[in-house]
């Protein structure tokens, strides 16, 4: 099974900074990562899928690098309903596996 | 709006079953993979299983395997998940979604859920 690693588990942050997420996989899982926002309450959605690019609506502040094993989910500008928790996801082997999350929070 | 919509959870006793149905709506269903992803309470999202469109292709993860069982009536645009055997490690919100065209890990389409808690 391929293990997803994300840092750090808590980012506080203010309206309008600059974050970047990070994952990491135990084993290349080549371009097949995709990043999913999950707000209390509601659906997860899909943000990002082959590393870097925005699903239909997602908003271009939202940007996804990286290959093999180290991939990045950068917010440029965040904004108050970015505030949740982000989750990558393999989808290059079975089992899939997703990564702990990294919750972004107000400072 | 194309959705997707969960139900059947609830309350079960250890070693006691549940199915979960997930109907699908304004996409042509048959021809899009559906998966069942769930949330224990306090930790992150965990994949369960995907069944291929045509459910030729049924995947688990070890964790289910040969406890749950999905299936899926193209007929009435339904997907579905026989979950036996239950356990409290199986206390979870059961999201359903829908595989977008690409492949069969990027799931585009999300329910919000349904809960099933499994406590004596």
């Amino acid at each position: 099974e391929i293990v997803m690693t994300q840092s750090p588990a808590t980012l506080s942050v203010s309206p309008g900074d600059r974050v970047t997420l990070s994952c990491r996989a135990s084993q290349s899982v080549t371009s097949k990562l995709t990043w999913y926002q999950h707000r209390p309450g509601q659906a997860p959605r899909l943000l990002i899928y082959d590393t870097s690019t925005r699903a239909t609506g997602i908003p271009a502040r939202f940007s996804g690098s990286g290959s093999g094993t180290e991939f990045t989910l950068t917010i440029s500008g965040l904004q108050s309903e970015d505030f949740a928790v982000y989750y990558c996801h393999q989808f290059h082997k079975w089992p899939l596996t997703f990564g702990g999350g990294t919750k972004v929070e107000i400072k | 709006e194309v959705q997707v919509l969960e139900s059947g959870g609830g309350l079960v006793q250890p070693g006691g079953s549940l199915r979960l149905s997930c109907a699908a709506s304004r996409f042509a269903f048959s021809t899009y993979a559906m998966t069942w992803v769930r949330q224990a309470p306090g930790k992150g999202l965990e994949w369960i299983s995907t069944l291929s469109g045509s459910a030729a292709n049924i995947y688990y993860a070890d964790s289910v395997q040969g406890r749950f069982t999905i299936s899926r009536d193209n007929s009435k645009n339904t997907l579905y998940l026989q979950m036996n055997s239950l356990r409290a490690e199986d206390t979870a919100i059961y999201y359903c979604a829908k595989n977008s065209g690409v492949s069969y890990g990027v799931f585009d389409i999300w329910g919000q859920g349904t809960m099933v808690t499994v406590s004596s």
